[in-house]
């Protein structure tokens, strides 16, 4: 069965600075991967995935994840954070369902 | 205007009353979803279906009920039976398959009392 571990439950950066979300996953078969975002008391939105090709994938918003097999990761990053970046993020992997990791509550400090 | 509508956003009940959250999709997809989110748990799949008339149990389905009767509609109950209902609920939608993003409606916040 697949799983997903994200690591940080809280991130804070100030604005400008690099946005580092880390999630690693457990799958015994090629996964397909996924970013969300949700903004407080709202549905969640996909910023990007990876299914097959290029491993680094770029999203909305600025954001871009790479797929790394060797370290199963498939971490979030963006160049610079903007405040309207705030908000909680989860990574997810599907192979027949899709399962969430916790999430992660990206603050940005002005 | 494509996508999925929950409501209401905010449900409050008695405790030992059954409530039903309703979910529309208008985006023609056939597999529909419903999670349960609590602070720092993330999602976990209460039922889903990925055809008219038929669905599955996910990780969390006891106290729960769904239908789909139509394929626009996957409405949820949750009935007296869940020890612990008060929750942020979040229906889904999607192609089905597990290359395919899903779609996630605005929520519904139940407060049981």
């Amino acid at each position: 069965a697949q799983s997903v571990t994200q690591l940080g439950s809280h991130v804070s950066v100030s604005e400008g600075a690099l946005v580092l979300l880390r999630c690693n996953y457990s799958s015994s078969v090629p996964p397909y991967l996924f970013w969300y975002v949700q903004y407080p008391n709202q549905g969640l939105q996909l910023l990007l995935k990876y299914t097959t090709g290029a491993t680094l994938v770029k999203g909305i918003n600025g954001f871009e994840a790479e797929f790394k097999k060797s370290e199963t990761s498939f971490h979030l990053t963006k160049p610079s954070a903007h405040m309207s970046d705030a908000a909680e993020y989860f990574c997810a992997v599907s192979i027949g369902d899709m399962r969430f990791g916790a999430g992660t509550r990206l603050t940005v400090k002005p | 205007d494509g996508g999925i509508t929950q409501s209401p956003k905010y449900l409050f009940r008695k405790e030992g009353q059954n409530v039903t959250l309703s979910c529309e999709q208008n985006l023609n997809h056939d597999a529909m979803y419903w999670y349960r989110q609590d602070p720092g748990q993330g999602l976990r799949l209460i039922y889903y279906s990925q055809i008219v008339n038929d669905f599955q149990k996910g990780d969390i389905a006891e106290g729960y009920s769904v239908s789909r009767e139509k394929k626009e509609s996957f409405p949820l109950t949750v009935t007296s039976a869940q020890k612990n209902p008060t929750a942020f609920y979040l229906c889904a939608s999607g192609p089905g398959g597990s290359s395919y993003e899903q779609y996630f409606g605005p929520g519904t916040r139940l407060t049981v009392t």
